[in-house]
């Protein structure tokens, strides 16, 4: 069965350090490819997403991902962050043709000031 | 405008109870899907909607859940006969259903359910 894997469950960092979490996917095909965060006591919110084309992708608040299909990977990055990203992290896939999101366990991550 | 909201936004019920679990999507949004989130099995799909196509159900967990979505817009996830472990936060989302690749799921806040 298809399925995402996040490699780090609890990541803790101080302010402005550089973070990168990683996400891998186990399918062949064509995939579309998510990163979505949850702030404490808000809804899960898209960060960014790649679908075709430059597989260096940018979204809000500076972060970044980058799909590389060789290794199935789609890992997010941030080259500083702040207390505010405080968060948890899920990164997701559609499948071709398919809408529905199967998503990774989520990255926890705590920045101490 | 106003986002997917989701009522009640906590729900207590008692084992065996039956329990009905609403979803209002973005207006103008055809496609509607159901998550649940839960300690041990992490952010699951569930069951989704697209316009007037038969719902994709390959991921209700038992014959105990069902859903309906009527006139297209609101959606009531059911679930008969609770159990301890369908105790989770239920996610609703809904996105524009074009069928572009890649297309946004905005989610709503969730209901926790506690199953005693």
């Amino acid at each position: 069965a298809q399925s995402v894997s996040q490699h780090n469950h609890h990541v803790i960092l101080s302010e402005a350090a550089s973070l990168e979490l990683g996400c891998n996917y186990s399918y062949g095909g064509t995939v579309n490819l998510f990163w979505y965060v949850q702030y404490p006591g808000q809804h899960l919110q898209l960060l960014l997403k790649y679908f075709s084309g430059d597989p260096l992708v940018k979204g809000i608040k500076g972060f970044e991902a980058e799909f590389i299909k060789s290794k199935f990977s789609f890992n997010l990055r941030k080259p500083s962050v702040q207390w505010s990203d405080t968060a948890e992290y899920f990164c997701a896939v559609t499948l071709y043709n398919t809408d529905k999101l199967i998503f990774g366990t989520g990255t926890r991550l705590q920045v101490f000031p | 405008g106003a986002g997917v909201s989701q009522s009640p936004s906590n729900k207590v019920t008692e084992k065996g109870k039956d329990v009905e679990l609403r979803c209002d999507p973005i207006s103008g949004h055809t496609a509607l899907y159901w998550y649940r989130q839960s300690l041990g099995q992490g952010l699951e799909f569930l069951i989704y909607f697209q316009g007037n196509s038969a719902p994709d159900k390959s991921g209700l967990p038992s014959d105990r859940f069902s859903a309906e979505r009527t006139g297209g817009s609101v959606s009531t996830l059911t679930i008969q006969r609770t159990q301890q472990e369908d105790s989770a936060v239920y996610l609703c989302a809904s996105s524009r259903g074009d069928r572009v690749s890649g297309e946004t799921q905005y989610f709503g806040p969730g209901t926790r359910l506690l199953v005693l």
